[in-house]
This record gives structure tokens, sequence and C-alpha cells, in this order.
């Protein structure tokens, strides 16, 4: 695509349920990074994968979340037993090989009720 | 800790009246330092990469610069379509992650 996606672009759900994040690269982009957003914070790490293998996973707060990425493209980010802290904006972003621009998608809004 | 911190958090401006925003870094061996601008609902968009003191960029009414320590972001006769949040972001040697700072909200009137 033209670049990148994420979806779905709003997501509500009630705590203690699990959800799941989709973030589509733009194609050929073997660099894949997810943030996450607070009201009033910068933008938090959470993982990075080179290709399918994710070598920073460091950012993630919690073993509640975890993300694949499957055929160098499509990543899911999920999290499990959701929490209120939970809600913020997820970021996706991704780069090709020998470049250090990140190109970013428009996010997923994650409410938690 | 690589760390980066944005002044001021939020900046009005009347139009044509010129600035700066400041972002001081502390990192572990600078790999490279970007900008960034978000609007409203949308993901950060690219603007500059510096990678070692005394080296500038430019483009339109943005002029970044680089020293040491810090960045400067000088905008000059800004417009209302500048009205954005602008990030800075870090990137440590031998690490592939980037460290954001909070950004500053920047709001240019007519």
């Amino acid at each position: 695509g033209a670049g990148v996606s994420q979806s779905p672009s709003n997501k509500v759900t009630e705590k203690g349920k699990d959800v799941e994040l989709r973030c589509d690269p733009i194609s050929g982009h073997t660099a894949l990074y997810w943030y996450r957003q607070s009201l009033g914070q910068g933008l938090e790490f959470l993982i990075y994968f080179q290709g399918n293998s994710a070598p920073d996973k460091s950012g993630l707060p919690s073993d509640r979340f975890s993300a694949e990425r499957t055929g160098g493209s499509v990543s899911t980010l999920t999290i499990q037993r959701t929490q209120q802290e939970d809600s913020a904006v997820y970021l996706c972003a991704s780069t090709k090989t020998g470049s250090e621009k990140l190109f970013f998608g428009s996010g997923t809004q994650l409410s938690v009720l | 800790e690589d760390q980066v911190t944005q002044s001021p958090e939020a900046l009005r401006l009347q139009e044509g009246e010129s600035s700066s925003l400041n972002c001081s870094y502390t990192v572990s061996g600078l790999r490279g330092l970007f900008w960034y601008r978000q609007d409203p609902g949308k993901g950060p968009e690219f603007l500059f990469t510096l990678y070692s003191a005394g080296e500038e960029k430019e483009k339109e009414r943005l002029k970044a610069t680089l020293t040491k320590k810090e960045s400067f972001l000088h905008i000059t006769a800004p417009k209302p379509e500048d009205s954005a949040t602008y990030l800075c972001a870090v990137q440590a040697s031998g690490t592939y992650k980037y460290i954001f700072g909070t950004g500053t909200r920047l709001k240019v009137l007519a």
C-alpha cells in the first residue's frame, strides 16, 4: 500500500478482555516498530522487528503484551486481560534497511472501560 | 539512561513571529537525532535527521540544528498551517529503538 495501515482505528473494550491490533507496513520495509502514546506522554517504545524476528522487545510493559510478525510483513500486537492503564494510542512504524526514516501509521486508539 | 527533554511544552505564536523549539538529550553515543511533526489524529511525520554537532538541515520555514547536548528547531515566519506537535527523538549507537521526547505543541494564530 501507499502507507502504513493500522486497524482498527478505534477499539473500545471491557477490562479483562483480549484485543488484537494490526499493522500492515509499507511493502518492502523490513523493520517494524510498535510504540504507545498516552496523553501528555512521549512515544513509548514497545517492540522492534527485523523481518519476522524481534531482537528488541524490551519495551513490552508486561507479559500480557505480545507481538508477532509473519511473512516479514503484517504484525499483530496482542494485549491479554486488558486493564484501564492500557488505554492509549498504539502506533506502528516501518522503515527499510539502511534507512532511519520511520513511516508511521495513524494508530489505533484503544479505550479500556 | 538515554533521555530526551523538549521545551517548551506548548507555544503560541502570531503568524510571522519566529521562534525556536528546544530538544535536550542524553545518549550513550548518538547515532542520529530526528525531528517529526504530528497532527491531531495522525502518526508522526518525518522532518529531519541530524547526525553530528554543527550539522544543520532546512525545509521551507523550518531549520534544525544540532550541538553535542541539544537540538533546536527554528521556525521562521510561521503560518497557521505550521500548527502541530513537534517531536524530537534520538537513536543511540548499537541500538535500533528511538527514544522520543514528549513534544512541543505549537499553535500559530492568524
